[in-house]
């Protein structure tokens, strides 16, 4: 079967740095997705990568390995606006979206 | 119209009763998509549609059916809505559904609850 898996859940510090993995396991890879939904609202999209490395995106990077079937979003100078669930989506050989269950960051002051 | 507009923003259903939740995009987007979000879950595809015209199953389609007529409007029906299908439906859209960087634009969503 395909499966995304990350943390439930997560806590940083304002101003501090944070790094939520993502592991997947699909029917073929056509790209991974990283987007940001807060509470109540639609997920909007932060980022993609198709292929191995990091790219980054102002306070944001995401990093891939396909051989490891491995991502991470890095967050950095986290702000209170940052709390929010954080969904890893992999497109599959079908080129339908496979989503985790996303990983829920708190920002403390 | 800016963007995915879903209606209603929410509604509370008894079981049994028809209902059919809208979504209208102005993007010209190729492809739309139904999710349903439950708690602790992922987003999960119920259906989708690459192409006026054209529709297909998602991950999970039971109960639900949709229709393409036109580019902008991919409407899903419950024909006979049970509490299982309490939850919340996001329907998005894409550019292409099968090519390229293409990420998804999502409305507001729909919270239904099934009585």
């Amino acid at each position: 079967g395909q499966n995304i898996d990350q943390p439930t859940e997560m806590t940083a510090t304002e101003g501090a740095i944070v790094q939520i993995n993502c592991t997947y396991q699909t029917s073929g890879f056509n790209g991974l997705f990283w987007y940001q939904q807060h509470a109540g609202e639609a997920p909007t999209f932060l980022s993609y990568n198709v292929l191995d490395g990091l790219e980054e995106k102002g306070r944001f990077s995401s990093f891939l390995s396909r051989s490891k079937g491995y991502s991470y979003l890095l967050l950095k100078e986290l702000q209170m606006k940052d709390s929010a669930s954080y969904l890893c989506a992999v497109r599959d050989s079908n080129y339908q979206l496979i989503w985790g269950a996303g990983t829920k960051l708190i920002i403390k002051p | 119209i800016a963007g995915i507009t879903q209606a209603p923003t929410s509604q509370i259903l008894a079981a049994g009763r028809r209902m059919t939740l809208r979504c209208t995009q102005d993007m010209r987007h190729n492809a739309m998509y139904w999710y349903r979000q439950d708690l602790g879950l992922g987003l999960r595809l119920i259906h989708y549609s690459n192409t006026a015209g054209t529709t297909g199953k998602g991950e999970v389609p039971d109960g639900y059916s949709v229709s393409r007529a036109n580019t902008d409007d991919f409407p899903l029906t419950l024909a006979s809505a049970v509490p299982s299908q309490t939850s919340v439906y996001f329907c998005a859209s894409s550019a292409s559904g099968t090519s390229g960087h293409n990420e998804q634009f999502f409305g507001p969503g729909t919270r239904l609850t099934v009585l």
